[in-house]
């Protein structure tokens, strides 16, 4: 079973506002990920990392930043919400060693709400 | 030009109706398919990893197969418990790691 954890699981705040959404893992996955999915729809990625001290931007343009300081840490942050950014966020882990190992786990969501 | 298309978007079925959803996709090489159960407004719970043709994997009413262009995850005498979207994702051979995921599959199961 997976052990993928993302804080808050729900958040409203008003625009302008500077929020990060924290996701841990305690597999020692070396690669994580951040998907956003608004409802009914498919998972757009919009950031992930292969290891500590890499991140690569996704193919959904994203006014979002993360970091990669500790392999369990992945937290992504929002420096100034928009009503745009309304959406679920999704966190993943991978152990990507090999074939057998490429499975993405996710975490259980946090769902933004900027007002 | 979708990698991953999923069909049908939704399925309405009774209880102990049997039927499958299928997932179809375009790489050139195939790593590695995956199902994923969603639940409304939580994260995709894995279900199964799927690597060769004619590989099949079984968990409690869900079995799903794998040919060279398409996945079938067939639902045996469904209850309204396995009422979920199911999400198929494919991941290509000798490319990122990263899987492209299909829209899902929508299944409402009626008592």
């Amino acid at each position: 079973e997976a052990d993928i954890y993302q804080t808050p699981r729900y958040l409203v705040i008003g625009t302008g506002k500077k929020i990060t959404l924290e996701c841990s893992q305690t597999m020692g996955h070396d690669k994580m990920y951040w998907y956003q999915q608004d409802p009914g729809m498919e998972l757009h990625l919009i950031h992930y990392s292969y290891g500590v001290n890499s991140t690569e931007k996704g193919d959904l343009s994203s006014e979002s930043t993360v970091s990669r300081i500790r392999t369990e840490h992945f937290p992504l942050t929002l420096e100034s919400a928009r009503p745009s950014h309304t959406s679920q966020y999704l966190c993943a882990s991978q152990n990507g060693q090999g074939v057998g190992e490429d499975t993405q786990y996710f975490g259980p969501g946090t769902r933004l709400t900027v007002l | 030009e979708d990698q991953v298309t999923q069909s049908p978007e939704a399925l309405r079925l009774q209880e102990g109706e049997s039927s499958s959803l299928n997932c179809s996709y375009t790489v050139s090489g195939l790593r590695g398919l995956f199902w994923y159960r969603q639940d409304p407004g939580k994260g995709p719970e894995f279900l199964f990893t799927l690597y060769s043709a004619g590989e099949e994997k079984e968990k409690e009413r869900l079995k799903a197969t794998l040919t060279k262009k398409e996945s079938f995850l067939h639902i045996t005498a469904p209850k309204p418990e396995d009422s979920a979207t199911y999400l198929c994702a494919v991941q290509e051979a000798g490319g990122s790691y990263i899987p492209t995921f299909g829209r899902g599959t929508s299944l409402i199961v009626h008592p």
